[in-house]
C-alpha cells in the first residue's frame, strides 16, 4: 500500500536550518509530483511547495520562497524540504502529499512537527 | 497572493444537508478539491476536480462548481462527518496551491 513517512522535525532556534525527509513506498515514486503542506498549531492547512515528478520544476508559496528548497531523490524514493532562515511563524506540522494527476492529494504522510523557538 | 475563501463554521442536525462554499477568482478556470480533516489526523481527499468522488468516499459527499464558487454538499450529514473541511485550488498559473481557511462542520 502507499505509504509516506516524514521525518526530521525538531525544535530549532530562529535563523537556523532544518531538513525534512519524506520516505515513500508502495508506488512508483518517480511518476508523481509531490507537495509539502504545513499546519500551524490550531490553524488551517497551508500549501508550501511542489516538485514535479522528475525534479525539474519547483514551486513555492510566497511565505517560504527564497528560504525553503524542495528536492527529491527518485533513486531513494525520498522527498526533501530544506528549510533555512527559520522564523517563529514556520512552527507547524509538515505533511508530504502525493499528487495523483489532476486528481488531488490522494495520499498524505502522518506529519512531522517543526518548532521554531528562542 | 491568490486566496480562496470559506465560511469558518457550518452547523447542521444529523440527517440534514450541509453545504460548504469556497469562493475564488480563478475557480472558473481551475478545479476545486475538498479535504476532510478530523482532529489529530492527516487530511483526506473527499472531492477532486470539482465534483468527482474518490473510491471509498460515501455517496453523500458531492461537489459542484459554478463561476467563482465551488460547493461541497454532504447530503444526510452524520455525526461522524464532524470535521474541518478545506477547499484547495491553484492560482491562474496552475503552479501555486492555495487552501481556504477551513470550515468547521458541526453535526448535532
Amino acid at each position: 500500500q502507499v505509504l509516506l513517512v516524514e521525518s526530521g522535525g525538531a525544535g530549532v532556534q530562529p535563523g537556523r536550518s532544518l531538513r525534512l525527509s519524506c520516505a515513500a513506498s508502495g508506488f512508483t515514486f518517480s511518476s508523481y509530483p509531490m507537495h509539502w503542506v504545513r499546519q500551524a498549531p490550531g490553524k488551517g492547512l497551508e500549501w508550501v511547495a511542489a516538485i514535479s515528478y522528475d525534479g525539474n520544476n519547483k514551486y513555492y508559496a510566497a511565505s517560504v520562497k527564497g528560504r525553503f528548497t524542495v528536492s527529491r531523490d527518485n533513486s531513494k524514493k525520498t522527498l526533501y524540504l530544506q528549510m533555512d532562515s527559520l522564523r517563529l511563524e514556520d512552527t507547524a506540522v509538515y505533511y508530504c502529499a502525493r499528487e495523483e494527476a489532476a486528481a488531488g492529494f490522494d495520499h498524505w504522510g502522518q506529519g512531522t512537527l517543526v518548532t521554531v523557538s528562542s | 497572493s491568490y486566496e480562496v475563501t470559506q465560511p469558518s463554521s457550518v452547523s447542521v442536525s444529523p440527517g440534514q444537508t450541509a453545504r460548504i462554499t469556497c469562493s475564488g477568482d480563478a475557480l472558473p478556470k481551475k478545479y476545486a478539491y475538498w479535504y476532510q480533516q478530523k482532529s489529530g489526523q492527516a487530511p483526506v481527499l473527499v472531492i477532486y476536480e470539482d465534483a468527482k468522488r474518490p473510491s471509498g468516499i460515501p455517496e453523500r459527499f458531492s461537489g459542484s462548481s459554478s463561476g467563482t464558487m465551488a460547493t461541497l454538499t454532504i447530503s444526510g450529514a452524520q455525526v461522524e462527518d464532524e470535521a474541518d473541511y478545506y477547499c484547495y485550488s491553484t492560482d491562474s498559473s496552475g503552479h501555486h496551491g492555495v487552501f481556504g481557511g477551513g470550515t468547521k462542520l458541526t453535526v448535532l
